[in-house]
């Protein structure tokens, strides 16, 4: 069965520092990947996605992810942390074999110290 | 585009109740899933649809929940009768199928007391 783990419950980092998110996947089949991110009271917004090609996936609001496949990982960096990055994290994970059914993984939430 | 549209934003209810949650798709969009967010068990399909088809409702906890999409621009989620462990947000996504990445609406957070 798919299952998708995110190792890290939480994390907190400084302003201007750079973050590393990690994500495990664990699926029989060619995976495609999604990060997104929740801030407080909101749904989830999209940050970037990978189907194929180039491992390294460039997203929105400066966010990239690289997808690893010996290490069955798509973990998403971020050069220099915002405060307004602050926010909960998750991974996903879908196949073309189960349709459009994604997986998510159990959320990282993001504190940022000034 | 107004993104998925989910109402009400909050809702408050008795145990024992019938709830009925909405969503409204965004226009083009095949895909429609349900999923609720709770501290315990994280984010849960509950259901999907394909072109207003029921495809997949093993997430659904039980007999007391219930959904339609009875066409495109629409789909409800109903809780009958309705108990505190509902308590949740529950998110209304949608996609088209080439593109697989999801559009949530805002949730509607229910709270059964």
């Amino acid at each position: 069965a798919q299952s998708v783990t995110q190792p890290d419950i939480h994390i907190t980092v400084s302003e201007g520092a750079s973050l590393e998110l990690r994500c495990n996947y664990s699926y029989g089949a060619t995976p495609y990947l999604f990060w997104y991110v929740q801030s407080p009271g909101q749904g989830l917004q999209l940050l970037l996605k990978y189907f194929s090609g180039d491992t390294l996936v460039q997203g929105i609001k400066g966010f990239e992810a690289e997808f690893k496949r010996s290490q069955s990982s798509f973990n998403l960096r971020k050069p220099s942390v915002h405060w307004s990055d602050a926010a909960e994290y998750f991974c996903a994970v879908g196949a073309m074999e189960y349709g459009n059914k994604l997986v998510f993984g159990a959320g990282t939430i993001l504190r940022v110290k000034s | 585009d107004a993104g998925v549209i989910q109402s009400p934003r909050h809702e408050v209810t008795e145990m024992g109740q019938e709830v009925t949650l909405r969503c409204k798709p965004i226009s083009g969009h095949d895909y429609l899933f349900w999923y609720r967010q709770t501290m315990m068990r994280g984010l849960e399909l509950l259901i999907y649809f394909n072109n207003n088809v029921p495809i997949d409702d093993s997430g659904m906890p039980e007999d007391r929940f219930s959904a339609k999409m009875p066409n495109a621009s629409f789909s409800t989620l109903k809780i009958q009768p309705s108990e505190p462990r509902d308590s949740a947000v529950y998110f209304c996504a949608s996609s088209r199928q080439e593109s697989y990445g999801y559009t949530f609406g805002s949730g509607t957070r229910l709270t059964v007391v």
